[in-house]
C-alpha cells in the first residue's frame, strides 16, 4: 500500500506571495492533519480534515486554510507569506477519526525569501 | 492546556549502549501516547504506541511503558545502532482534543560505531 504523499517536496516563495500545498492519504484514510515543524517551534498542529469537513484546529492565523476532496486528499494554502511561515510542512493521514494513529508523509519544505 | 515534555539532546552514545529517553505528559483525559522517529531529510515514522495505562509499546527493539501514576512514557532500547541515529518525538493524542498529536520538542540521537 503506497503511503501518504505530498507535492512539491521543496518550495521556494517570496515573502506576500501565497502557496498551495498537496497532501495524499494512504489508500482508504479519510482523515487528514497538517502540522507545521520549525527549529523554534517544534511541531504544531494546523488542523484535521475528515470527509471533507474541517474537524479541529490550531492556533495558527486565518492565513493558513485547508480543504479536503472527495477523494480524501488535502490541500493546504498560505496567503501573504512571512519569513516566518518557512517551515517543514508534514501531512497525516488516519484511517478514521476515531484514529489516534497517524501515518505522516515526507514534508514539504517550505522556504520564504 | 495538554502537553509533553522530552529530555533535551542531543544524546550521543557508542554502538551497542543502552538508551533512554524521558518523556512526560500533562493531560485532562485519558491520552494516547506515542513515540515517532525523523530520519534526516524524512518525514515522521511511527515508532511505537500505547493506548491505556500500564500498556508496553515495542518496536524495534525499542519499548515504552504507559506510566499513569507517573505520567510518563520513557523510550528504552537495550542496544543501540548507529542506524538508530535520528530525531525521536514523544507524543499524545487526547480525545478530549480531538485527534491532534502534541507533540515533545524532539530529541536528538547521535550513535558512533
Amino acid at each position: 500500500k503506497a503511503g501518504v504523499t505530498q507535492t512539491p517536496r521543496y518550495l521556494i516563495k517570496t515573502r506576500g506571495q501565497q502557496v498551495t500545498l498537496s497532501c495524499s492519504p494512504i489508500s482508504g484514510h479519510r482523515s487528514v492533519s497538517w502540522y507545521q515543524q520549525t527549529p523554534g517551534q517544534g511541531l504544531q498542529f494546523l488542523f484535521e480534515y475528515f470527509s471533507e469537513t474541517q474537524r479541529n484546529k490550531g492556533n495558527f492565523p486565518g492565513r493558513f486554510s485547508g480543504r479536503q476532496f472527495s477523494n480524501s486528499r488535502s490541500e493546504m494554502n498560505v496567503s501573504t507569506l512571512e519569513l516566518g511561515d518557512s517551515a517543514l510542512y508534514l501531512c497525516a493521514s488516519s484511517q478514521t477519526q476515531q484514529s489516534y494513529e497517524q501515518y505522516f508523509g515526507p514534508g514539504t519544505r517550505l522556504t520564504v525569501t | 492546556g495538554d502537553s509533553v515534555t522530552q529530555m533535551e539532546g542531543p544524546v550521543t552514545l557508542s554502538e551497542e549502549a543502552f538508551l533512554t529517553i524521558n518523556c512526560t505528559y500533562t493531560a485532562t483525559g485519558y491520552p494516547s501516547l506515542f513515540w515517532y522517529v525523523q530520519y534526516p531529510g524524512e518525514g515522521l515514522q511511527l515508532l511505537l504506541k500505547a493506548t491505556k495505562a500500564d500498556d508496553k509499546g515495542s518496536n524495534k527493539g525499542f519499548e515504552a511503558t504507559y506510566r499513569k501514576e507517573t505520567t510518563s512514557f520513557h523510550l528504552e532500547k537495550g542496544s543501540v545502532q548507529v542506524s538508530d541515529s535520528a530525531v525521536y518525538f514523544c507524543a499524545l493524542s487526547d480525545q478530549q482534543a480531538g485527534t491532534a498529536l502534541i507533540f515533545g520538542k524532539g530529541t536528538t540521537l547521535s550513535v558512533s560505531s
